[in-house]
């Protein structure tokens, strides 16, 4: 199993770039890195996938270093907004093509005014 | 907005009762997830469904069980709960059931034990 380790809490203000990296030392071939956010109450919301290198979207940006044992969530200029629990996680397989998603403790981000 | 919908978004039962939780899986999507988050567990996998199927098992216990109709839309079963029970579930799903693809998640029903 792929286990991932994480920062427990972050702490950054408005307008900051955050990053947020994930340690994943077992990382299968076969395996992606993909990152979840969630609020209070609210499921966990997809923000971004990728396999080696550097993945961008209009939200974040992923950083994966050649070795893919670990990862950087980076949030540009962050708002109040996006004070949330940030979740990094990577894919699995089990029996057949199933796929089960394991969930760590996360990282807490809390953004300051 | 995921496209996830489940109900009800609220529940309020006792010890020994069983409730059904239901998930409409967004438009298209042929996957569903089903998770528990409790204070003390985090996000925890339970089971999931593909196409009617069940595909994978988590820690899910026998008291609980799910199932996924022709319409794809799914329901778990939770029975002669316990106050440990008490969590939000949630339903997920995505578009087919091929690894590392992102699921979307609904808003969870919460689940209070009295």
């Amino acid at each position: 199993l792929a286990k991932t380790t994480q920062p427990i809490s972050m702490d950054s203000y408005e307008g900051q770039e955050v990053n947020i990296t994930c340690s994943h030392n077992n990382i299968a071939t076969n395996d992606y890195i993909t990152w979840y956010q969630q609020f209070p109450s609210q499921g966990p919301r997809f923000i971004i996938q990728g396999y080696k290198t550097k993945v961008t979207n209009e939200v974040a940006s992923l950083f994966i270093p050649a070795d893919r044992k670990s990862s950087t969530l980076s949030l540009p200029r962050v708002s109040l907004s996006d004070t949330a629990v940030y979740y990094c996680l990577v894919g699995e397989l089990h029996s057949g093509s199933a796929r089960q998603l394991t969930f760590g403790s996360g990282t807490q981000l809390t953004v300051l005014p | 907005d995921s496209g996830v919908t489940q109900t009800p978004k609220h529940l309020i039962t006792a010890t020994g009762q069983r409730v059904t939780l239901r998930c409409s899986p967004r438009s298209g999507d042929l996957s569903v997830y089903w998770y528990q988050q409790s204070l003390d567990q985090g996000l925890q996998f339970l089971i999931q469904y593909y196409n009617g199927e069940e595909r994978a098992k988590g820690n899910i216990l026998e008291r609980f069980s799910a199932q996924q109709f022709p319409d794809l839309h799914s329901e778990l079963n939770l029975s002669s709960l316990e106050l440990g029970d008490s969590a939000l579930y949630f339903c997920a799903s995505s578009e087919r059931d091929r690894p590392n693809q992102p699921q979307h998640f609904g808003d969870g029903t919460r689940l209070s034990i009295l």
